[in-house]
């Protein structure tokens, strides 16, 4: 275990529906990433929050978007949801200028 | 763009055995480059991260070896067990905050 957890763990939606995600991160770490995981490839980077500022995003569109509060745990928002948000959404933490991430469970959406 | 790209995409074994699997990458500027080990409906576990300047390093069954003139990566997995079955996932990392992901090469270890 890597004492980084998410909630739900499973969540189903419908189509044009919003939905939030949450993670905590390991204790001591500042830094939150979220991924986006489809069946049978590989986690897609959605951003990073560093100091409740997002500190970078990957080629996702707006209706993505996060906070993190000032205990570091962080939420993923997506609205108008989409057929092909369908998949495992991960979170990791790190400390600033550590190499590592220490990646949570997930929290498996599927949008019907 | 930085790709990641990983062999085979599955691989059966027979438990005991010795099995390597391959990543290719074009990640630039490199930073570092990272094997992971993902079981099935959970979150990746970190087995290796290696810089420019390493060449090899161990994580008990488990040895990655990285050619940063290349730009390989393997990772072989010694004397393999039920429990290694799984999907390993190879990682480039760039600027230090974006993790570029292979799509992994699924591994299941038989009796």
């Amino acid at each position: 275990e890597t004492g980084v957890t998410q909630s739900p763990t499973h969540l189903i939606k419908t189509r044009g529906q919003q939905v939030t995600l949450r993670c905590s991160s390991q204790s001591g770490h500042n830094t939150v990433s979220w991924y986006q995981q489809a069946l049978g490839q590989g986690p897609q980077f959605i951003f990073q929050y560093y100091r409740e500022e997002e500190n970078g995003r990957g080629n996702f569109p707006p209706r993505f978007s996060g906070l993190q509060f000032p205990n570091y745990s962080s939420e993923l928002n997506v609205n108008a949801l989409e057929l092909d948000d369908s998949a495992l959404y991960l979170c990791a933490s790190s400390w600033t200028g550590s190499n590592e991430q220490f990646f949570g469970p997930g929290t498996r959406l599927t949008v019907l | 763009k930085n790709q990641v790209e990983q062999s085979p995409q599955s691989l059966i074994i027979l438990e005991g055995k010795n099995c390597t699997l391959q990543c290719n990458y074009t990640v630039s500027p490199f930073s570092n480059l990272r094997w992971y080990k993902q079981d099935t409906g959970r979150g990746p576990v970190s087995l290796t991260i290696m810089t420019f300047s390493e060449n090899t390093k161990s994580n008990g069954r488990y040895t990655a070896t990285l050619d940063a003139d290349t730009k390989q990566s393997s990772l072989h997995i010694t004397a393999s067990q039920l429990s290694d079955s799984a999907s390993y996932i190879c990682v480039g990392t760039d600027s230090g905050y974006a993790l570029n992901f292979g799509k992994g090469t699924s591994l299941l270890v038989t009796p």
